[in-house]
């Protein structure tokens, strides 16, 4: 098992430019999750979806979107990157509700000019 | 604010030396989980502590559960060069599962360098 795959790993865009993060889950979760981490400012939740067909708000999603393709898949596009979105992104699943306990990917490190 | 308040915030010690890190909030959570980042890595799941008063033993770490379930603490014995890393701590607020209590409410971190 694969556990969370993201591509790309890394990604320089310039201002204006648009991309999507892809995730992938093989371990059968209902929920995913996206996360940016800064440093001084910890993980932070832009979108999740609890189960496939939904997605909600976290805490910063101004200037993300996010789309829940199927079980398996969740992607994030940044539809106009701003220098503020250079960050370290991670997608993450779970599968108990009650603890939340969740499995990341190895992140995308990417940067806007 | 800060729910999940995790000290020291940087920590660096040499090999085998035993060490403590805390994760404090004045809110009670149902559970709380320790998570280790290591560099160019996601955040990778160590243990959830469940009940009040609850110790976890993973090797060399052993977890802790406060009585209240308002805090958690780490304690690596003889720190080894591979335990470097960010020890993160998160929890899940009682209530409801659905909607934002779906969020886990995350701590800043401990950076912890172990030397040789």
């Amino acid at each position: 098992n694969a556990g969370v795959t993201q591509t790309p790993k890394f990604q320089v865009l310039k201002t204006g430019q648009s991309m999507t993060l892809q995730c992938a889950q093989d371990m059968n979760h209902n929920s995913m999750y996206w996360y940016r981490q800064d440093p001084g400012m910890g993980l932070r939740l832009i979108y999740y979806s609890a189960s496939e067909g939904t997605t909600d708000k976290g805490e910063v999603p101004n200037g993300y979107n996010v789309s829940r393709l199927n079980k398996r898949e969740f992607s994030l596009r940044l539809e106009s990157a701003a220098p503020s979105q250079t960050s370290v992104y991670f997608c993450a699943s779970s599968w108990r509700a009650s603890y939340n306990e969740q499995f990341f990917g190895p992140g995308t490190r990417l940067t806007v000019l | 604010t800060q729910l999940l308040e995790q000290s020291p915030q940087f920590l660096s010690i040499q090999e085998g030396e035993n060490l403590t890190v805390y994760c404090n909030s004045s809110s009670v959570f149902s559970s709380l989980q320790w998570y280790r980042q290591e560099p160019g890595e996601g955040p990778v799941l160590l243990v959830t502590v469940v009940t009040g008063g609850e110790v976890k033993k993973l090797k060399r770490l052993t977890f802790q559960f406060g009585d209240a379930r308002k805090d958690s603490s780490l304690h690596i014995t003889a720190a080894q060069p591979g335990d470097t890393g960010l020890y993160l701590c998160a929890g899940v607020k009682p209530g409801l599962y659905a909607g934002n209590n779906r969020k886990l409410i995350w701590g800043l971190g401990t950076s912890l360098a172990v030397n040789p």
